[in-house]
Order: C-alpha cells, then structure tokens, then sequence
C-alpha cells in the first residue's frame, strides 16, 4: 500500500525559505522508473505542477520557478524535500506530493499525499 | 509552458453524461493525458491515465479520448457522487508538465 504525507511549517514570513518534506512507504525510489512530484493549490484555484525527481536523480521544474525551486531525494529515509526560496504572499497554497509509477507512460501521478497548508504572511 | 484550457464549469443530471474538454493551447496534446477528480478539501484522484486508461477501482463510467489538440474525459450515468472539480494534466514538452485550468461538475 503506497502512502505519502507532507509535512512543513505552516506559516512562513515573506522573503524566508520554505523546506517541505514527503515522507512515503510502499515503494522504494531506487526502483526504476518511480518518481515523486510536488504539486500546490492555491486557495480556490487551479492545480499547479512545481517539480519532479525521479529514481535516476533526474529531476524537472516548473519553467517559471526553477530559479527559486529545489527538489531532493533521501533515498534510505524514503523522502523527497522542496524548498522555495524568496516567499510571497501569492506561494500561500496547499502543497502536495504524489507518486509516478511504472505503468504505462508514467506521466501521471496514482497515488497522492492529503496536502499541507502554507501560508505566507508577515 | 503551454496551458492546457478546461471550460470552467459543465452540469447534467443524474443518469445523464457529461463530457470535459482539455485543449492545448498549441500542437497535439501527447499521448500522456490523465485526469484527476478533487471533491472539495480533498487531495485530487486519479480517474484516467495515458489519454484512455482506467486505474483499477475507477467505475467504468468514467472514460478519456484525444483527437489532435484536445484531449476529453467523459462521465456516462452520471450520479450525485461525481460532482466534484475535474483536472487534466499532460506532459508539456522539454520535461516539464502542466495541469488544465479546472472544470466544476455539476449533477442537476
């Protein structure tokens, strides 16, 4: 059974940088093929893809934050953190992490953590 | 990044289908097309994958199609349960990924 849960502050100040971990059980990112992406949800808004690592070290970001976004992966402690740096109040969003499988393309995510609530403010 | 266009809203009543566009903004939407339910404070469900697929659980209610630059998820049978807002996602070229702007599901 795969499981993911998000954890991090839940406020944070403008300017400061935000370290958010994904701790996950039921499979194993020295698996081929398997990836964690970090996903945020502003409040009453869209989806928003940020990043992803997969089991290679390979790892993707969104083209307009990828100066401020970090993604890393703690294989033997079954973690993938992001961190963002330079805050604003318009990061405040529910941020959450999923899994890639395997499966067919693996452009997808199947399983997905309940999210985390951050919100910027001083 | 190309955006991936959702209408804002659809609605139907209970038995009846529905059907969500996702429109690439430019080119051919991939062949990596899924689409994900969010029912409100929830974390968003897979409902299909890779344009067509259906994860083991998903009623076969649910099913996904593309031609050329649009890609379109349809709920047959619709029931009270399904109103929830609806995602797609699909790789946008250069390894990067983009979700579609969200469709509200209403059952009249």
């Amino acid at each position: 059974q795969i499981t993911l849960k998000e954890s991090g502050p839940t406020l944070v100040k403008p300017t400061q940088t935000l370290t958010l971990t994904c701790t996950f059980s039921g499979f194993s990112l020295r698996t081929s093929g398997v990836g964690v992406g970090w996903i945020r949800q502003p409040p009453g808004k869209a989806l928003e893809w940020l990043a992803l690592v997969y089991w290679d070290d390979d790892k993707h970001y969104r083209p307009s934050l990828k100066r401020r976004l970090t993604i890393a992966k703690d294989t033997s402690k079954n973690q993938v953190v992001l961190t963002l740096t330079n805050m604003d109040p318009v990061d405040t969003a529910t941020y959450y992490c999923a899994h890639t499988p395997v499966d067919g393309s693996g452009y997808y995510f199947d399983h997905w953590g309940q999210g985390t609530l951050v919100i910027v403010s001083s | 990044q190309s955006a991936l266009t959702q209408p804002r809203s659809v609605s139907g009543s209970p038995g009846h289908s529905v059907t969500i566009s996702c429109t690439k903004t430019s080119s051919d939407v991939y062949n990596y097309v899924s689409w994900y339910q969010q029912h409100p404070d929830k974390a968003p469900k897979l409902m299909i994958y890779d344009v067509n697929k259906r994860p083991s659980g998903v009623p076969d209610r649910f099913s996904g199609s593309k031609s050329g630059n649009t890609a379109s998820l349809t709920i047959s049978g619709l029931q009270t349960e399904d109103e929830a807002d609806y995602y797609c996602y699909s790789y946008a070229g250069k390894n990067t990924f983009v979700f579609g702007t969200g469709t509200r599901v209403t059952v009249l």
